[in-house]
């Protein structure tokens, strides 16, 4: 149980354009998943907090307008890359919480932008 | 501020020796501990987890961590390692209100020779 998806797990995209990602939690209900990002080499830094229902919560220093994250329903969050550039190339995690401070974390998208 | 701190950043072992993977904590409260593990270009995999009561917390893969509050430690053992837990090894505290947000610690590469 408890398992949480992501797709794509690697996507290529040319800069300029946006890219999605999504989240889903297989067989639980998550209220609340977090988007982290993830450099090469590096721990896991929080980007986002989202809630299903309401505009997500971001953490300082990261691009709401860049980085479009939506919650639209108990077991799928969506993170946009928008307008892409090279430094945005990085792993993007999410992960899903079903108890009150239990995460579950997606096997991770690796994003290139060329 | 809270914070985990992993003072390793990479450790080598042989096959079949012990490992003791170091974490501290900084958190007023009663902390929420985790250990993950993270393999290549994966996400993450939950060890184990303490939240109260016996402060030595058995986990999964031969795993185990012991809570000490009076060191604010939180460190992963293990009796005999295999060449298979090579990985990057990632210990987090969970910051109890608002969404409570999962901390990461830097992590520690574990290489592991035969």
């Amino acid at each position: 149980g408890a398992v949480v998806s992501q797709h794509p797990s690697w996507v290529i995209c040319k800069s300029g354009t946006s890219v999605k990602i999504e989240c889903r939690s297989l067989d639980f209900q998550a209220t609340t998943m977090f988007w982290y990002r993830q450099f090469p080499k590096q721990s896991l830094m929080l980007m986002a907090t989202s809630n299903e229902g309401s505009k997500a919560t971001y953490e300082q220093g990261v691009e709401k307008d860049k980085f479009l994250i939506n919650h639209a329903s108990l077991t799928l969050s969506t993170l946009t890359v928008t307008s892409a550039h090279p430094e945005d190339s990085s792993f993007y995690i999410c992960s899903a919480r079903e108890l009150l401070y239990e995460q579950y974390f997606g096997p991770g998208t690796r994003l290139t932008v060329t | 501020a809270q914070s985990v701190t992993q003072p390793d950043i990479h450790i080598t072992v042989s096959e079949g020796a012990s490992l003791e993977l170091r974490c501290n904590y900084s958190y007023g409260a009663t902390p929420y501990l985790f250990w993950y593990v993270q393999s290549p270009g994966q996400g993450l995999q939950l060890l184990l987890k303490y939240f109260s009561g016996d402060t030595l917390v058995q986990g999964i893969k031969g795993f185990e961590a012991e809570f000490k509050r009076s060191q604010s430690s939180f460190n992963l053992r293990k009796p005999s390692v295999h060449w298979s837990d090579a990985a990057e090894y990632f210990c987090a505290v969970v910051i109890s209100g608002g969404y409570n947000k999962l901390i990461f610690g830097a992590g520690t590469r574990l290489a592991v020779h035969p």
